[in-house]
């Protein structure tokens, strides 16, 4: 059985601030691990991804998660906010090799301060 | 390439009425999915497709839901009957290719059952 646990269904930043976003996963296989990002009455964006190999990803938008396998967690993190950034959130765990399903996080949702 | 499409975006309905959604899924890939997404919560399986087989349908309630994809590429979710606890967005999504682990997902219909 696969979870995740996303720390915060709210977070605020400054524009030009860090953005951290925390995830938690609990997973009996190795994990494949997603970022998404949902804007308001869209779908979900693929923002990243780590299936295997190294451990830090960087994907679009300059976010980048770096996988610890140690803490089970995958991070979501950018160095500098934009405003263009306020959006929903979701981390998500799957099964490797796969096409199976996603399991997802309850979302954090990201407000930028001007 | 165009990504995965859903039809219609919105669908308003009285309890007890049928209501269908549509989905075409990106070119090429074998995999669909069907979730369902609460308000504040993230994405739930429903039922997932290898080609026109419904592989996983562990979580689609059997006695009102319905789901098809007999040439193995559109497919269509049903409910009938619907009830007032059926209101939510449902996201269709795509994946194959050598990313097959990736899933693409459509914009979404959200429904409101009154």
């Amino acid at each position: 059985a696969q979870s995740v646990t996303q720390l915060g269904s709210h977070v605020s930043v400054s524009e030009g601030a860090l953005v951290l976003l925390r995830c938690n996963y609990s997973s009996s296989v190795p994990p494949y691990l997603f970022w998404y990002v949902q804007y308001p009455n869209q779908g979900l964006q693929l923002l990243l991804k780590y299936t295997t190999g190294a451990t830090l990803v960087k994907g679009i938008n300059g976010f980048e998660a770096e996988f610890k396998k140690s803490e089970t967690s995958f991070h979501l993190t950018k160095p500098s906010a934009h405003m263009s950034d306020a959006a929903e959130y979701f981390c998500a765990v799957g099964a490797p090799g796969g096409n199976e399903k996603l399991t997802f996080g309850t979302g954090t949702r990201l407000t930028i301060i001007p | 390439e165009a990504g995965v499409v859903q039809s219609p975006r919105y669908k308003i309905i009285e309890k007890k009425q049928p209501v269908a959604f549509w989905c075409n899924p990106i070119s090429g890939h074998n995999t669909l999915y069907w979730y369902r997404q609460n308000l504040g919560q993230g994405p739930e399986l429903l039922i997932r497709y290898e080609n026109e087989e419904a592989v996983d349908d562990s979580q689609l309630p059997k006695d009102r839901f319905s789901a098809e994809r007999l040439k193995g590429v559109d497919s269509t979710l049903k409910i009938q009957p619907a009830e007032l606890g059926d209101s939510a967005v449902y996201l269709c999504a795509s994946s194959g290719g050598r990313a097959r682990e990736t899933q693409y997902f459509g914009p979404g219909t959200r429904l409101l059952v009154l």
